[in-house]
């Protein structure tokens, strides 16, 4: 069975400086999707980025790439430029062949004034 | 066009009831997922409905129940609660199940309380 830890239950950062979650899966498939979603206050799962698994290119959307090393199963994310608002919980989830999601126990982000 | 919403916010039960929670995904999408958070836990994955069948289910008890109706809106139910079924329900939409890099909408959740 597909496994996604999360081992920063907590992380803080300066605003405008840089900081990294980590995430790391067990599989044994060779094709899935890893993502990172968002929580912010409100609730309401945000996606933030994701990977396909059999693309070598690490994905970049703005202030926020991954760093996705396929054969040790890591899959980091690191935020750039920290602001307020990217104060939240961050999950990392794994998307397997049969469509289920499999979510990690999240780390929560401060940011810093 | 409208997010995904549930209802309700907020809700509190005794042991030993049961709840119904609802879910109305964003307009043309047809995939309909259930999670459940607790604090240390992150989010455990219940059933995901595509096109009013159940394509997935994770590992819950079968207390643990959903439907889909032909407008792709979604319910979820509970029997019997326990003081553990105490969470946030998150519902999510998307498109398709069949894609797996398909992201998924989230709505802001049904916070239950078992007393």
């Amino acid at each position: 069975a597909q496994t996604v830890t999360q081992s920063q239950p907590e992380m803080s950062v300066q605003e405008a400086e840089t900081v990294t979650l980590s995430c790391t899966y067990d599989t044994s498939e060779s094709d899935y999707y890893l993502f990172w979603y968002k929580q912010p206050p409100s609730r309401q799962m945000i996606l933030v980025i994701r990977q396909e698994a059999y693309k070598q290119q690490n994905a970049t959307e703005n202030r926020f790439s991954v760093n996705f090393q396929k054969a040790a199963k890591s899959f980091s994310l690191k935020i750039s430029d920290s602001q307020l608002g990217d104060a939240a919980m961050y999950f990392c989830a794994y998307r397997s062949a049969t469509a289920k999601y499999i979510f990690g126990t999240g780390t929560r982000l401060k940011v810093l004034a | 066009k409208a997010g995904v919403t549930q209802t309700p916010r907020y809700l509190i039960k005794t042991r030993g009831q049961q709840v119904t929670l609802s879910c109305s995904p964003i307009s043309g999408h047809r995939s309909v997922s259930w999670y459940q958070q607790t604090p240390g836990q992150g989010l455990q994955f219940l059933f995901e409905y595509f096109s009013e069948t159940q394509r997935n289910k994770g590992n819950f008890p079968g207390r643990f129940s959903g439907r889909q109706f032909s407008n792709s809106r979604s319910e979820m139910n509970v029997s019997t609660l326990e003081l553990g079924d105490s969470a946030l329900y998150l519902c999510a939409s998307s498109l398709a199940s069949a894609a797996k890099n398909e992201k998924l909408f989230f709505g802001s959740g049904t916070q239950l309380s078992v007393l």
